[in-house]
């Protein structure tokens, strides 16, 4: 199993433009999350979906939209990146919602 | 909004030390609190998870404890090494999980050789 994938690693936008950070999940779980790490604010939860799709948002989803289609698969896609958006993004999964949390390697995004 | 708290930010001991990470969390209706290890520049690996309905966890060196009515959770790592470096963090679920995870901002370890 390759557990939770994300891609790309990096990225670097410039203000404005729109991209979409990809996860992947291997292991049939049903519970997916995106976080974003802050220096100084720790993770904190953007949006997540306890099921294909069903989504819902986290404690800081302006600017981000999220969908469902697959139980594998749980894209971020950034409409208009703003500077505010420089962060370190990461994919979780759990079989159900209330389990164990499986971690991403993380896409670090830079918006100039 | 639930909060969590961990003590002290940052921790430096010898190699071969018992040491103890404290993490305190605000929900009385906490669902279950999860310990991760991040590595710098790397993600999260889940190191253990204590459901609301138990009081311990142990893997290997690591024992986690859960304090529901004090609010409070502990890390224990017995006869620390120097590939315990790294920084600790706590979260909990609320809400029945569905809510995703609140964590803490974590404890800097650095083991001394």
């Amino acid at each position: 199993n390759a557990g939770v994938t994300q891609t790309p690693k990096f990225q670097v936008l410039k203000t404005g433009q729109s991209m979409t950070l990809q996860c992947a999940q291997d292991m049939n779980h049903e519970y997916m999350s995106w976080y974003r790490q802050d220096p100084g604010m720790g993770l904190r939860l953007i949006h997540y979906s306890v099921g294909a799709g069903i989504t819902d948002q986290g404690e800081v989803p302006n600017g981000y939209n999220v969908s469902r289609s697959t139980t594998e698969d749980f894209p971020l896609r950034l409409l208009s990146a703003a500077p505010s958006q420089t962060s370190v993004y990461f994919c979780a999964s759990s079989g159900v919602a209330g389990l164990e949390q499986f971690f991403g390697p993380g896409t670090r995004l830079t918006v100039l | 909004k639930q909060e969590v708290t961990q003590i002290p930010a940052a921790l430096s001991v010898p190699e071969g030390e018992n040491l103890v990470l404290n993490c305190s969390f605000t929900d009385s209706a906490i669902y279950n609190l999860q310990w991760f290890r991040q590595d710098p520049g790397k993600g999260l690996t889940s190191l253990l998870l204590i459901q609301s309905s138990q009081r311990e966890q142990t893997s290997g060196r690591l024992n986690a404890s859960l304090d529901k009515s004090s609010g409070r959770s502990t890390l224990y790592i017995a006869a620390s090494q120097p590939g315990d470096s790294a920084t600790y963090l706590c979260a909990e679920h609320s809400g029945g999980g569905a809510d995703g995870l609140t964590f803490g901002k974590g404890t800097h370890l650095i083991i001394q050789p």
